[in-house]
């Protein structure tokens, strides 16, 4: 079975820019999450979307968006891009508390 | 509101040596507990976690975690530590199997560097 897959893996930016990433989830997982890891640090907690909805949001601002399709895949939108956003963003697919996450895409803003 | 301390940001441990590496929660709910590892420019590999069942919990590659609730505590450990299990390590704590709300609070992480 296929994992959690996140598109792009490496991803250069300037700033003020807009960037979109992507996370398909585990065939029958409904539930996606969303983590921003800055280096040397522990994921932080970004969103959460369950059945299409918002069921959770981390302390990010409004630069910071996200949506779920039908088919359960997700996208995350950061726009005006800071310095500050680089980073590894991670998605993470659940099902009753089993939760798997991807491989991260690695964001560079210059 | 939950949070997660990992005590030390640098551990090394000489292989064949003892891993212990610190973790203490903090939850106003009975936890879910986890411990994570990440190898260099990769994504996070779960290990063992807690789930309410019983407190000594055995995960992947020789890893055993002790859920103490006295202690607030969630320490793994490793009799015998081997090359390949220098990587950071992240503590994690979330309310449980709750699909609909699955926020997972993370600890800040602990490098393990294993010495020849």
């Amino acid at each position: 079975d296929a994992g959690v897959t996140q598109s792009p893996t490496h991803l250069i930016k300037t700033r003020g820019q807009h960037v979109t990433l992507r996370c398909s989830p585990i065939s029958g997982h409904k539930s996606v999450s969303w983590y921003q890891q800055v280096l040397g640090q522990g994921p932080q907690f970004i969103f959460q979307y369950y059945e299409k909805e918002e069921r959770g949001r981390g302390n990010f601002p409004d630069r910071f968006s996200a949506r779920q399709f039908p088919n359960y895949s997700s996208e995350l939108n950061v726009n005006a891009l800071l310095l500050g956003d680089s980073a590894l963003y991670l998605c993470a697919s659940s099902l009753f508390g089993l939760r798997y996450f991807g491989p991260g895409t690695r964001l560079l803003v210059l | 509101a939950q949070s997660v301390t990992q005590l030390g940001s640098h551990v090394s441990v000489s292989e064949g040596a003892l891993v212990l590496l610190r973790c203490n929660y903090s939850s106003s709910v009975p936890p879910y507990l986890f411990w994570y590892v990440q190898y260099p420019n990769q994504g996070l590999q779960l290990l063992l976690k807690y789930t309410s069942a019983a407190t000594l919990v055995k995960g992947i590659n020789g890893f055993e975690a002790e859920f103490k609730k006295s202690e607030t505590s969630f320490h793994l450990t490793k009799p015998s530590a081997h090359m390949s299990d220098a990587a950071e390590y992240f503590c994690a704590v979330s309310e449980g199997p709750k699909t609909s709300y699955d926020k997972v609070i993370f600890g800040p992480g602990t490098s393990l560097s294993v010495i020849p």
